[in-house]
């Protein structure tokens, strides 16, 4: 599976949208991007994910480029609740495994 | 409905003893799998159980490490001779089938502390 590049951290304003960016240059063409987070204490959540095409769910988008090397998370409307760490993984379903691979991820702190 | 249960959600052994943590997966959920979260850190894979075929348990960092499912049901994550730096939050995650458009779901995690 490649590679994912995320920063460590990231602030926002609660009401804003937060924008957590992610590089995956060495992304093959059936990798797929996917998007969970973590708060404080629990286990990671399911976001988002998607393979070439933006995509858009009740709680994010991803946006895509078009060469599939970056893509970028929005929550529209930050809240408090939304603090949590967000990783970015690329993943690829191969033969009988669907192990996720995560990586240091973003911390993004919303603040009131 | 019911989401995934892991117990116990706390524990506290010495150094040398052997523990058994336990996964109950969400009814139905057919691929089972445990990571390791060390204080501070992503979470690391440690295996993965699909149906009947044959665990893959590529993610397993020593001999000391063993896990069994029962069926599609509970599953059992052991160490055996537990050291320190096992000391850790072991999370669980379930998921309809292993192809790549199903999400997992995570259960709370145990945080194993080795003294």
């Amino acid at each position: 599976d490649a590679k994912t590049t995320q920063p460590p951290s990231m602030d926002c304003a609660e009401g804003r949208a937060a924008n957590l960016p992610c590089n995956h240059s060495t992304i093959s063409g059936n990798e797929y991007v996917y998007w969970y987070r973590q708060i404080h204490s629990q286990g990671p959540q399911y976001i988002i994910h998607g393979l070439k095409n933006n995509e858009t769910n009740e709680m994010a988008s991803l946006i895509i480029t078009e060469d599939r090397k970056s893509s970028t998370l929005i929550l529209p409307h930050a809240t408090l609740r939304d603090t949590a760490v967000y990783y970015c993984i690329v993943r690829v379903y191969s033969g009988n495994t669907g192990k996720l691979i995560f990586g240091q991820g973003t911390t993004l702190q919303v603040k009131p | 409905g019911a989401g995934v249960s892991q117990s116990p959600s706390n524990k506290v052994t010495e150094k040398g003893k052997d523990v058994e943590l336990r996964c109950d997966p969400i009814s139905g959920h057919t691929a089972l799998y445990w990571y390791r979260q060390r204080l501070g850190q992503g979470l690391e894979f440690l295996i993965y159980f699909q149906g009947n075929s044959a665990p893959d348990k590529s993610g397993l960092p020593s001999d000391r490490f063993s896990a069994e499912r029962t069926g599609e049901s509970v599953s059992t994550l052991t160490i055996q001779r537990t050291q320190q730096e096992d000391s850790a939050v072991y999370l669980c995650a379930s998921s309809p089938a292993s192809g790549v458009y199903n999400e997992q779901f995570f259960g709370p995690g145990t945080r194993l502390t080795v003294l």
